[in-house]
């Protein structure tokens, strides 16, 4: 079945603990992207990904990190979490980044909960 | 102000009942998208819509883009409960240059009575 997949689906974690958020795609996608979703501020791009070692910022990437070795897998990395990035979490792929031609695919999401 | 806006914010039908939901631009659309999601859970891809006057349907849900109002209406026709949920529309208004962004509305909390 064609998928994005995350995990962990639910995270609570402490202020300052490193951690990670894993965006797999099994669809040969070149695209990838991460979003959170906060009430009232609706979904916003935080980075992405054109291909394999290819990866810039969205419109709020501070405090994260991504890296895109592998087409399948895009992770998201917060070296030092803060309770502002309480947040759901979501992972999109698509066939290539023209949204003009390719729909985006969003995996389940993850809440995360920083303490 | 928000880029995609989206009316109403909430609805509540009763089974049956058809309803409308509406999703604006300020800025040209370049593929408009409309997802649904359940609350707290991932989005469930619906339609794309790629050029002024296109009209797309899938089961009893229609979608069509006025790429001259730069709107995008979302119809349900006779509603059932398995339609409640969170509808959100996305667009690319960008021009094409912010590579693969979408930017979203606020999203339609659609409540059907059975």
């Amino acid at each position: 079945e064609a998928q994005v997949t995350q995990n962990p689906r639910y995270l609570i974690t402490v202020t300052g603990k490193k951690l990670t958020v894993t965006c797999s795609q099994n669809m040969n996608h070149e695209y990838m992207s991460w979003y959170r979703q906060d009430p009232g501020l609706g979904l916003r791009q935080i980075y992405y990904s054109m291909n394999v070692e290819v990866t810039d910022k969205g419109d709020v990437p501070e405090g994260y990190k991504v890296s895109r070795k592998e087409k399948r897998n895009f992770p998201l990395i917060l070296e030092s979490p803060s309770p502002n990035q309480t947040s759901l979490y979501f992972c999109a792929s698509s066939l290539l980044w023209d949204t003009h031609s390719y729909e985006q695919y969003f995996g389940p999401g993850t809440r995360l909960t920083v303490t | 102000s928000q880029e995609l806006e989206q009316s109403p914010q909430s609805l509540i039908v009763q089974e049956g009942k058809n309803l409308t939901i509406n999703c604006t631009s300020s800025k040209t659309l370049y593929g408009l998208y409309w997802y649904k999601q359940k609350y707290g859970e991932g989005l469930i891809f619906l339609m794309m819509l790629q050029k002024g006057g296109e009209e797309k349907s899938h089961e009893k849900i229609t979608a069509k883009l006025d790429e001259k109002k730069q709107q995008s209406s979302l119809h349900i026709t006779a509603s059932q409960p398995s339609h409640a949920g969170i509808y959100l529309c996305g667009a690319d208004v960008g021009g094409g240059t912010s590579y693969g962004k979408l930017t979203f509305g606020q999203g339609t909390i659609l409540t059907v009575h059975p």
